[in-house]
């Protein structure tokens, strides 16, 4: 059973642009999370698609957005980049929503602003 | 609001040498709470779920325990390939997000 997968791996931008990820979460899984993940404040959630639908926010600003189409699969928008958006940007899927579904993560995108 | 701490911050064992982390967490009531392990450059990787105080569960050489306030990983005879960052997560009655806490660094010398 293939993981989860996201891409592109790597990327590089500047400050001002805008970049957009994508999530393929495992077949089956319907509920996908994304998180931050820097040296300074560890992995902080972003926000939850479950059913194409925002389920949960985290504490982001409006630059951060997200869309999940119908075959489950995420897409993760940041506009307007700053230095402080270098990270680790994973994302977790899970069959559904609920504390008794495990989250698995994928390999996470690395964005680096310049 | 919902703290996650754990300890220690880095933690170096000789190959075989037992010891434990620690998870500490403030919830108003815990849903789960969730231990994964995550190597340099790559996502985090599922190890434990334990829900309610008393509750234990074993993968290997590694033990996960819980009790109201807190959850320990132990870790028997370890390897080096045991070295990783361990990240401890919970998830609180009435939501839906994961609070996960900064990670203990390990490393297991040969």
């Amino acid at each position: 059973k293939a993981g989860v997968t996201q891409t592109p791996r790597y990327l590089i931008k500047t400050r001002g642009q805008q970049v957009t990820l994508s999530c393929s979460p495992i077949s089956g899984h319907r509920s996908v999370s994304w998180y931050q993940q820097t040296p300074g404040q560890g992995l902080q959630f972003l926000f939850e698609y479950f059913s194409e639908t925002q389920r949960n926010k985290g504490n982001f600003p409006g630059r951060f957005s997200g869309r999940q189409f119908s075959n489950s699969r995420s897409e993760m928008n940041v506009s307007t980049l700053e230095l402080g958006d270098s990270a680790l940007y994973l994302c977790a899927s899970s069959r559904q929503r609920g504390p008794q579904e495990t989250q698995y993560f994928g390999p996470g995108t690395r964005l680096l602003v310049l | 609001e919902d703290q996650v701490t754990q300890s220690p911050e880095a933690l170096r064992l000789q190959e075989g040498e037992s010891s434990s982390l620690n998870c500490s967490y403030t919830v108003s009531g815990l849903r789960g709470l969730f231990w994964y392990r995550q190597d340099p450059g790559k996502g985090p990787e599922f190890l434990f779920t334990l829900y309610s105080a008393g509750e234990e569960k074993e993968k290997e050489r590694l033990k996960a325990t819980l009790t109201k306030k807190e959850s320990f990983l132990h870790i028997t005879a370890p390897k080096p390939e045991d070295s990783a960052t361990y990240l401890c997560a919970v998830q609180e009655v009435n939501g839906q997000n994961f609070v996960f806490g900064p990670g203990t660094r390990l490393s297991v010398l040969p």
